[in-house]
């Protein structure tokens, strides 16, 4: 079955960078785009871009512009999602989640990874 | 950018009962709309897409309503499984946008 596998929790300073690795199995993984979403403690989600691993095009949220870098590895197939620059408010849980179709465009997401928590504190 | 708005933030329902949930975007998405439910300590799980089509697997007492800037995702007798978080996410336009969801809980 589809499935997306994340790294685990990370502890960061604030001014640090993190990256994120997100591999998945059970289909072609240049086929569907994927996303990251990010929830902080006790909030909604929120979307913060989107990566084709079959040519590398990503968009970003505006927010999260400069910011963020994300990337794939086909040969293993694994998404990677970077931020640099922590603050204390990009504590949270990320999630890679998958594009539920396989041709180009914007579409729904399904599945989700499991979620890794980043923590950034002094 | 689509601003969805959901209410009621919290809906408290008795087991047995129907709710609705109230999704409404700041622009016509026509039926780019997705439901997901998540619960404590769980990443989210897709529940409807095309505002009305329901995931694989997903139970039938689960519906999704409406086009345009009016959704609405309704569940019928609700179950103990149920109670979560619900958000409603739009996907017709970059930035893709999510509602702030629906906590249902148990009256």
């Amino acid at each position: 079955q589809v499935q997306l596998v994340q790294s685990g929790a990370e502890v960061k300073k604030p001014g640090a960078s993190v990256k994120v690795s997100c591999k998945a199995s059970g289909y072609t993984f240049s086929r569907n785009g994927i996303n990251w979403v990010r929830q902080a403690p006790g909030q909604g989600l929120e979307w913060m871009g989107w990566i084709t691993a079959y040519n590398g095009d990503t968009k970003y949220a505006q927010k999260f512009q400069g910011r963020v870098t994300m990337t794939t590895d086909a040969s293993t197939g694994t998404a990677y999602m970077e931020l640099r620059s922590l603050r204390s408010d990009d504590t949270a849980v990320y999630f890679c989640v998958r594009d539920a179709i396989s041709v180009p465009g914007i579409w729904w997401f399904d599945p989700w990874g499991q979620g890794t928590l980043v923590t950034v504190s002094s | 950018e689509i601003v969805m708005t959901q209410s009621p933030a919290t809906l408290s329902v008795s087991p047995g009962e129907g709710a609705s949930l109230s999704c409404r975007a700041s622009q016509s998405v026509s039926s780019d709309l997705a439901w997901y439910q998540q619960k404590p300590g769980q990443a989210p799980r897709l529940l409807i897409y095309g505002a009305s089509t329901r995931a694989t697997n997903i139970p039938a007492r689960f519906s999704g309503s409406g086009s345009g800037t009016e959704f609405s995702l309704t569940i019928g007798s609700l179950q103990s499984e149920d109670f979560a978080v619900y958000y409603c996410q739009q996907y017709n336009n970059w930035p893709l946008t999510f509602g702030g969801g629906t906590k249902v809980e148990i009256k």
